[in-house]
């Protein structure tokens, strides 16, 4: 089945620390993304990229850095620049093309800083 | 910049009918999508409006007016499940159309 697979689902950072959050599909969508989830509020984009070998901050992107070597895979790493991590994280893709493209949206990480 | 506001929390029950309103302003409008989301999970896709009007699937019922940057979700014949947060989110042509999503309704549905 097609979808898309973050991992872990769950993951404890020290402070200090950088973390990375895995992101993989296999829709074979030419965009990805990653949004910031925090308690009780909407959906925060940090990173986007549409095509491989390219991307562009979104509207939180301080303190986290991603790549797109290949087309399935979109990690995101949560440097140590990131002061307040604790988050729910979400990665998500789309075709990229007109019309109704909605975003599929993988499972989430949900990163806690001990 | 780029403005999507929706009410924070709604309760309704269990039968009733229920809407939520989501109001934008934006620059590039390229559509509007609806999505659920149940606590810890991610969110799914409910609806998709692009032009003006209706559109109905199901229980679920979305409108547009972009002239007036306004759009609503309607929930018919509430279930317990329907209980979760409800994602109001714009897709923008001249920001390699990426979704910018409003704060999400929390919906309560009491017996």
């Amino acid at each position: 089945d097609g979808g898309i697979t973050q991992s872990p689902k769950y993951l404890f950072r020290k402070e200090g620390q950088n973390v990375t959050l895995s992101c993989e599909q296999n829709l074979n969508h030419d965009a990805m993304y990653w949004y910031r989830q925090d308690p009780g509020q909407g959906l925060r984009l940090i990173y986007y990229s549409q095509i491989v070998n390219d991307f562009q901050k979104g509207d939180i992107a301080e303190g986290y850095s991603v790549s797109r070597e290949k087309k399935e895979s979109f990690p995101l790493t949560v440097t140590s620049a990131q002061k307040n991590p604790t988050a729910f994280y979400l990665c998500a893709s789309t075709k990229g093309t007109p019309g109704r493209t909605e975003a599929f949206f993988g499972q989430g990480t949900r990163l806690t800083v001990v | 910049g780029q403005n999507i506001d929706q009410p924070t929390e709604m309760t309704a029950t269990e039968g009733a009918i229920v809407q939520i309103n989501c109001t934008y302003q934006t620059s590039g409008f390229n559509g509007l999508f609806w999505y659920q989301q149940h606590a810890g999970e991610a969110p799914t896709f409910l609806s998709y409006n692009v032009l003006d009007g209706l559109e109905e699937k199901g229980r679920f019922s979305s409108f547009l007016s972009r002239s007036k940057g306004y759009s609503y979700l309607l929930l018919k014949e509430l279930q317990m499940k329907d209980s979760a947060s409800y994602l109001c989110a714009v897709r923008r042509n001249n920001a390699g159309n990426m979704l910018t999503f409003g704060g999400g309704t929390r919906l309560m549905v009491k017996p």
